[in-house]
C-alpha cells in the first residue's frame, strides 16, 4: 500500500495544453516536496511547500499544499516538450520522538508531443 | 560545482556475484541516502546517514545488502550474493541541515545494475 499516491500514473498532451497532476495521501505531512526526473538522471528538486494552503509558482508550474497538508497538486500552464519527465512528490512525516521519514509517491510520467 | 558522484554507471554481472556501489557525496553535506528505483515499487529507501552514523537501515531488503561510510566524502553500497531481483537503478543523494525535508535531496545519476 502506497502512502503517498499520485494520479495519474501516465500522461500524454500536447504542446500548449494545461494538465494537473495529484498527490494524496490520508496521512498529514510537515512540508511536501515535488522533484522532476528524467531519463538516466537523479530527480531534481522543483518546491517545498509547508503551509496548508499554500500556492507556490514557479514560472508555468503551480503547486498547492492542501489545507489539511494531506495532498497537494502540480499544475502547468502550456506545457512544452522539454516540461516531458517523471514527476515525483515526497511528503515528510514526523513520528514518535520527532522521528522524520520522507515518503515518496511512484510519480507520475509526463511527456509532451510537439 | 561538483554533484553527488556515483560510480559505476552501469553494471552487469551474474546472479551469486559481489557488487559494491559507490557514491561520493556533495562536500559539506551531512546526510547521505541510498534508494533504489524500479517501475513497480517506485523509489524506495533502502538507509541513511547523517555525519557517517547509519540512523534508519529499515528500508535495507535482507542481510544481503550492507552499507558503509567511512568518512564524510565516501560511501559504500554492498549486494553479496547478488540475486537478479536486485536489478534495479541505486541512486545516492545528499543533502544539508539538520533535519529530513527541510531541504532538497541532490540525487546523483544513478547505477543501473543488472543481475542475470
Amino acid at each position: 500500500t502506497q502512502l503517498l499516491e499520485q494520479s495519474p500514473q501516465f500522461l500524454s498532451i500536447q504542446e500548449g495544453e494545461n494538465l494537473t497532476v495529484y498527490c494524496n495521501s490520508s496521512s498529514v505531512f510537515s512540508s511536501l516536496q515535488w522533484y522532476r526526473q528524467e531519463p538516466g538522471e537523479g530527480p531534481v528538486l522543483l518546491v517545498t511547500v509547508v503551509t496548508g494552503g499554500e500556492v507556490k509558482k514557479l514560472k508555468r508550474l503551480t503547486f498547492q499544499f492542501g489545507d489539511a497538508r494531506k495532498d497537494s497538486s502540480l499544475h502547468i500552464t502550456a506545457a512544452q516538450p522539454g516540461d516531458t519527465g517523471l514527476y515525483l512528490c515526497a511528503g515528510v512525516l514526523v513520528g514518535a520522538g520527532n522521528n522524520r521519514k520522507l515518503i515518496w509517491g511512484l510519480g507520475t510520467s509526463l511527456a509532451v508531443n510537439p | 560545482d561538483a554533484g553527488v558522484i556515483q560510480s559505476p554507471r552501469h553494471e552487469v554481472t551474474e546472479m551469486g556475484q559481489e557488487v559494491t556501489l559507490r557514491c561520493k557525496p556533495i562536500s559539506g553535506h551531512d546526510y547521505l541516502f541510498w534508494y533504489r528505483q524500479t517501475m513497480m515499487r517506485g523509489l524506495e529507501l533502502l538507509i541513511y546517514f547523517n555525519n557517517n552514523v547509519p540512523i534508519d537501515d529499515s528500508g535495507m531488503p535482507e542481510d544481503r545488502f550492507s552499507a558503509k561510510m567511512p568518512n564524510a566524502s565516501f560511501s559504500t553500497l554492498k549486494i553479496q550474493p547478488s540475486e537478479p531481483r536486485d536489478s534495479a537503478v541505486y541512486f545516492c543523494a545528499s543533502s544539508l541541515g539538520q533535519t529530513i525535508g527541510n531541504q532538497p535531496q541532490h540525487f546523483g545519476d544513478g547505477t543501473r545494475l543488472s543481475i542475470l
